[in-house]
């Protein structure tokens, strides 16, 4: 079974400061996992998504996340963050080869202030 | 198409009726999932085509909800005798295959509204 937990529901930062967002994954196996965006009145759109390639994966706009196997986490992080990095964000977990149903984590608002 | 299209985009109706929600997948996308989101709640699972049959549909919440998805292409989830808790954004996702290492691509969603 695949379980996801983002930390935080909301999380508030200055503009220029770094961001980080926090998930904790379980899977019976070696999964899939991803960060998506949700922009105000806007679909979801992917910023990363890791496959057991490189364990730090890099985003669009400036995101990176780091999986780490031993700590069951893949945070998201960014050096500075813009006004525009105003969103909701979602971890999502999944499998690797056949069906496997992505998991949606609960979300975590982000408010950049100037 | 370019990206996944979802009709109607904004739904009003009355506790009770039906409604038919529509999901218009990437051209050759043969996986197509769709999710409830309530407000100011995360993604809820509800079922997923490969082509036309639907290997997983454990996240329907009742026997109200059908989807079915013909010719591999266009899929319609139908809702009967809407509830108020049914009021929602239902998105639908499609991906090339599916493998959970796929990315999905989600359309706009369908905002519902039950009076």
């Amino acid at each position: 079974a695949q379980s996801v937990t983002q930390l935080d529901s909301h999380v508030s930062v200055s503009e220029g400061t770094p961001v980080l967002l926090r998930c904790n994954y379980s899977s019976s196996y070696s999964p899939s996992l991803f960060w998506y965006v949700q922009h105000p009145n806007k679909g979801l759109q992917l910023l990363l998504k890791y496959t057991s390639a490189a364990t730090l994966v890099k985003g669009i706009n400036g995101f990176e996340a780091e999986f780490k196997k031993s700590e069951t986490s893949f945070h998201l992080t960014k050096p500075s963050a813009h006004m525009s990095d105003a969103a909701e964000y979602f971890c999502v977990v999944g499998g690797k080869g056949g069906y496997n149903k992505l998991i949606f984590g609960a979300g975590t608002r982000l408010a950049v202030h100037p | 198409g370019a990206g996944v299209s979802q009709s109607p985009s904004n739904k009003v109706t009355e506790k009770g009726k039906d409604v038919e929600l529509r999901c218009d997948p990437i051209s050759g996308h043969t996986a197509l999932y769709w999710y409830r989101q309530r407000l100011g709640q995360g993604l809820e699972f509800l079922i997923y085509f490969q082509g036309n049959s639907a290997p997983d549909k454990s996240g329907l919440p009742s026997d109200r909800f059908s989807a079915e998805r013909t010719g591999g292409s266009v899929s319609t989830l139908t809702i009967q005798r809407t509830q108020q808790e049914d009021s929602a954004v239902y998105l639908c996702a499609s991906s090339l295959g599916g493998s959970g290492a796929n990315v999905l691509t989600f359309g706009a969603g369908s905002r519902l509204t039950v009076l």
